[in-house]
Parts: structure tokens; sequence; C-alpha cells
């Protein structure tokens, strides 16, 4: 079946540096992307979604990058905090329904 | 404040047991979620509601059972069924179902983790 998966299990930054999270997605009808946030013991959080007829979006320190062509979403953290420690997954809504695919996460380290 | 509340946080299931795992909303949302999460993986669906009285099977249904009596209520039961339960399970729900609601990001509880005795 279709997936979203993400080229690196995990990351690990310097504090102040900027980060770069990558994700593949295989199903080339999707429309919507989206990127979450999941600290430990908790559920996922919104933090910044894409829809296809674009091919950036900024949002405070966060910067989400879609390439169509080749099937790929980043997400850029500028000025990367300890706070941001954390999973990230990348997903993509299913174009004919309500599902939510979800790709495996990176884990961020951020180093002080 | 409106959110998502996932019962109890911590679950412990004997042998042969079912266990019901509660999730509510107050977001007056169409849509309610299942999933599950396993270490080192994404979320996998396990069963999704798009109204009340309706739902369908994700991906990973055998095992687990659902109900929608209710708008506001998405309760999960892991039956004795499910061999291998010890996971975290988190519940989510989307704003609408109708057409205008397709590009919506999804709302977390802040998830149960089940473990086996």
């Amino acid at each position: 079946g279709e997936s979203v998966g993400l080229h690196l299990p995990t990351l690990s930054v310097q504090e102040g540096d900027n980060s770069i999270i990558n994700c593949a997605y295989s199903n080339s009808a999707s429309d919507y992307f989206i990127w979450y946030k999941q600290e430990s013991g908790k559920g996922p959080q919104f933090i910044i979604d894409i829809r296809s007829n674009m091919d950036k979006r900024q949002g405070q320190r966060v910067t989400v990058l879609l390439n169509k062509t080749v099937k790929h979403l980043s997400l850029q953290i500028a000025a990367t905090q300890p706070g941001d420690s954390a999973v990230y997954f990348c997903a993509e809504n299913n174009p004919g329904g309500f599902k939510t695919i979800f790709g495996a996460g990176t884990r961020l380290f951020v180093k002080a | 404040d409106g959110g998502i509340t996932q019962s109890p946080k911590y679950l412990f299931r004997k042998e042969g047991q079912n266990v019901t795992l509660s999730c509510e909303q107050n977001l007056n949302h169409d849509a309610m979620y299942w999933y599950r999460q396993d270490p080192g993986q994404g979320l996998r669906l396990i069963y999704y509601s798009q109204i009340v009285n309706d739902f369908q099977k994700g991906d990973i249904a055998e095992g687990y059972s659902v109900s929608r009596e209710k708008k506001e209520s998405f309760p999960l039961t892991v039956t004795s069924a499910q061999k291998n339960p010890t996971a975290f399970y988190l519940c989510a729900s989307y704003p609408s179902t109708g057409a205008a609601g397709r590009n919506e990001k999804l709302f977390f509880g802040s998830g149960t983790q089940l473990s086996v005795l």
C-alpha cells in the first residue's frame, strides 16, 4: 500500500544550528501534507502543513518544502533549541477519504 | 478547554482479558480515529469513524473493536484475540467529513500506554 517514509531515523544537531528533516511519500495523488511533533509520552502535535499547490510554507522558525517532482517533503527548523527535541512525523492525507498516513518518524536530538 | 481526553494514561491487561480505552472529545469534530504506536515505528490505523453509529476498519483492526454511539465518544476495546497488545494507543479527531474538510489536520489525545502483565 501507499506509505510515507523518512530518510533518517535519528538526527543530532547543535543548539542554535538549523535542522532539516526529510520525508519521501509515494502517493502522487496526495494533496495535503502535515508535519507533527511528538514529545515523549505525549500525542503528536501539529507543526505546519502544506497543500500540493504550494512548494514552500513558512511558520515561526519552521519551513516546509514540497517537491512534487520527486515526491519529497522536508521540515526545516531554524535556530534549533533544546525544546525542539522530539520525534517528528510527516504525514499525508488520503485524497479519497479521511485517512492520514504517517511515516516512521525522525528523532531529533539537540545538543546544548 | 476544548480537546481530546484519553483515559487511563496507563493500563495493564492480563492474559485473556478484554480492556477498554476511553476517548472523549469536546471539539464537535465529526471523525475520530484510533492509532497504535510501537517503539521505533509510525502510527498505524486501527479503526476510524466518520459519523455516529458508523465505523470502518483500518490497517490493523484484528483483535480490536470500537463503538460510536455518541459524537463525543469513541472507545476502543482490546480483546483477548489481540496477542501482542503492548503499545501506545492514540486517539485523534478530525473536524469535518464534508468535502470542505478534506485538508485538515488531526487533533490527538495524550495517549494510553497498554502493557501486558
